[in-house]
């Protein structure tokens, strides 16, 4: 059965960088494509972007000019950098895999991130 | 960016009673449409794809229809584990956006 886990800080300063990782498990990482969301009580849900195994990417423009999402075959997991966050950047952030067509299923637990000094 | 508008916000409803959600989008996205559920403290889980395609065990009282830019999701008879929050998504434009959702809420 596939399960995703996200983790990382739950806490960051304005201006640094939010960092997480999402492990698979149930199933290799081979195959699809591996997306983060996010959820604030302002924004609702947002899609931040997805990653292919070979590497390929995707990213919403809002978020464009600050993401990388990156893999790392040999450990099953995926990660998400965020540079220059800033209070409105304070969530829940989910990982999910992502279907040929673009739905999500199944997501990881969430993991909060707080932006804080 | 295609904007998702979810309708009502909250729905009070009695359980055995039929709940019947609204979602539309800003322009069309022909079926490429899902829905989700999510319960406090829980991720979004899948229930349709396709605008009316169930995931794996989502249960046969969860039904979706619609396309292009309206779309329903329909509880046939509510169960005690059905109040949740209920979201729309869309995956035919990037990028892919979610509704606001609708609560609901036990009557």
């Amino acid at each position: 059965q596939l399960q995703l886990q996200a983790s990382g800080p739950g806490l960051v300063k304005p201006s640094e960088t939010l960092s997480l990782t999402c492990g698979v498990s149930g199933d290799s990482i081979n195959s699809l494509y591996w997306s983060w969301i996010r959820q604030s009580p302002g924004k609702g849900l947002e899609w931040i972007g997805y990653i292919f195994f070979s590497g390929h990417t995707n990213y919403n423009p809002s978020f464009k000019s600050r993401v990388t999402i990156s893999v790392d075959r040999a450990k099953n997991e995926f990660s998400l950098r965020l540079t220059s966050v800033t209070a409105e950047d304070t969530a829940v952030y989910y990982c999910a895999r992502t279907g040929m067509r673009n739905w999500f299923d199944p997501w990881g637990q969430g993991t909060l991130v707080t932006v804080s000094s | 960016e295609i904007v998702m508008t979810q309708s009502p916000a909250t729905l009070s409803v009695s359980p055995g009673e039929r709940a019947t959600l609204s979602c539309w989008a800003s322009q069309s996205v022909t079926s490429n449409l899902a829905w989700y559920q999510q319960k406090p403290g829980q991720a979004p889980r899948l229930l349709i794809y396709g605008a009316s395609t169930r995931a794996t065990a989502v249960p046969v009282r969860f039904s979706g229809s619609g396309s292009g830019t309206e779309f329903t999701l329909t509880i046939s008879s509510l169960q005690s584990e059905d109040f949740a929050v209920y979201y729309c998504q869309q995956y035919s434009n990037w990028p892919l956006t979610f509704g606001g959702g609708t609560k609901v809420e036990i009557k």
